[in-house]
This record gives structure tokens, sequence and C-alpha cells, in this order.
């Protein structure tokens, strides 16, 4: 079936640090790939979204470059700020009425 | 304009009871989706809604759950004899039309059966 892989475990790091998160996925065909972030106390809104190999979603700072080749959607931010300590999940879409979601990292950004 | 929200946004309840979360989605929205977050857990697909078709029960983990929505606007989902296994948050979305529009969250509900 459809599914995705987060990397297991919360995420520290120093304000103005490079951000990675590993996502992966499995599907056939090709599914339409989406970041979303939570902010504390407040509900799942998107960040970024890639719907065919090789294009790149960008928001706010933050990438990720939809890879067919290695079924990855790995987001990325070049310098974090306290602001973007938050739980972030990787989700696909494959014309199933429904998001499959990672389980989520949480990000704390320590100033 | 008023995003998707839901209530009640906290509920407690005994073991056995009966509970009734409420969705109202974004006006204008004809997809409606149910999802519940257990702790440390990614989102699990419930149900689905789109317009006045049949909706998409293959996410409903057992027959004590069960939802409706009145025609493209509140949709309420009923756990009935809740059970210790169903605390989670549930959350709602809705999206202008099916496929791969952006999914608009609400802020969920937090259910913890006790």
């Amino acid at each position: 079936g459809n599914s995705v892989t987060q990397m297991e475990g919360p995420v520290t790091l120093s304000e103005e640090a490079f951000l990675t998160i590993n996502c992966t996925y499995t599907a056939t065909g090709y599914p339409s790939l989406f970041w979303y972030v939570q902010y504390p106390g407040e509900g799942l809104q998107l960040l970024l979204k890639a719907t065919k190999a090789d294009d790149k979603g960008s928001n706010k700072g933050f990438e990720a470059t939809y890879r067919k080749e290695t079924t990855s959607f790995h987001l990325e931010k070049g310098s974090v700020q306290v602001s973007d300590s938050a739980v972030y999940f990787c989700a696909l879409y494959y014309g199933n009425n429904r998001l499959a979601f990672g389980k989520g990292n949480q990000v704390v950004v320590i100033p | 304009g008023a995003g998707v929200s839901q209530s009640p946004s906290n509920k407690v309840t005994e073991k056995g009871k009966d509970v009734e979360l409420r969705c109202d989605p974004i006006s204008g929205h004809t997809a409606l989706y149910w999802y519940r977050q257990r702790l440390g857990q990614g989102l699990e697909f419930l149900i689905y809604f789109q317009g006045n078709s049949a909706p998409d029960k293959s996410g409903l983990p057992s027959d004590r759950f069960s939802a409706e929505r009145t025609g493209e606007s509140v949709s309420t989902l009923t756990i009935q004899r809740t059970q210790q296994e169903d605390s989670a948050v549930y959350l709602c979305a809705s999206s202008l039309a099916p496929g791969g529009y952006e999914q608009y969250f609400g802020p969920g509900t937090r259910l913890t059966v006790t």
C-alpha cells in the first residue's frame, strides 16, 4: 500500500543551524507529496507540496525536492529560527480520497 | 475567512459512553475528511465525504464509529461505547474539491477515555 516513513525521534538544533528531515515513501506510480507543519496549539497547515518528479516545493525558506529515483521528499531549511519549532509531517496523496501521513518529527530550535 | 472549526476542543468521557464530535468545514468546500492522531503516531484516515456521494468509510476502525454530513456543511463523528484505545486527537479537514487539492485542517478534538 501507499505509505510514508519519517526519520525517528525529535530534532533539536540551535538557531541558524541547517535542518534536514528525511521522508521516504512507498507508492506505485506518481503520488503528490506534501509537508504539513503543526505549530504549538495550532492545527496542521500545508507548508509545501510537489506533484511530479523533480518538482521542488518551497515556502518560508523550506524546500523539498520530489526524487522519484530514491522515493524521497526530504525537507530542508538553511537557517532555522526559534519560530520554526513545530511538528513536521510528510504526506502523500495517491488519488484514493485521503492523505497518508508519516509519524511526524518534533523540531525544537534553541536560541 | 473562517477556517475549519471543531467542537469540543477537549472531551473527557468514561469508558462505555457515547461521544459526538463536530466539524464545520470551510464554506464552499465540497470534500470533508476525518483523521485520528494517536499519541506519537501519524494521522490515520477515518472517513471521507464528497458532496452527496456515498462516503468512503474504509478507514473506520470498528462499527462503533460512524459519521454523518449534511449536504456540504457540518459533519459529526460519533463513537459509541468508547474504549480507552479511542483516546486520540480527532482532526477534521476540508478541501475545495476531491483529489490532490490542499486539505485545510481544524484544530482537532482531544478525546480522553478514562
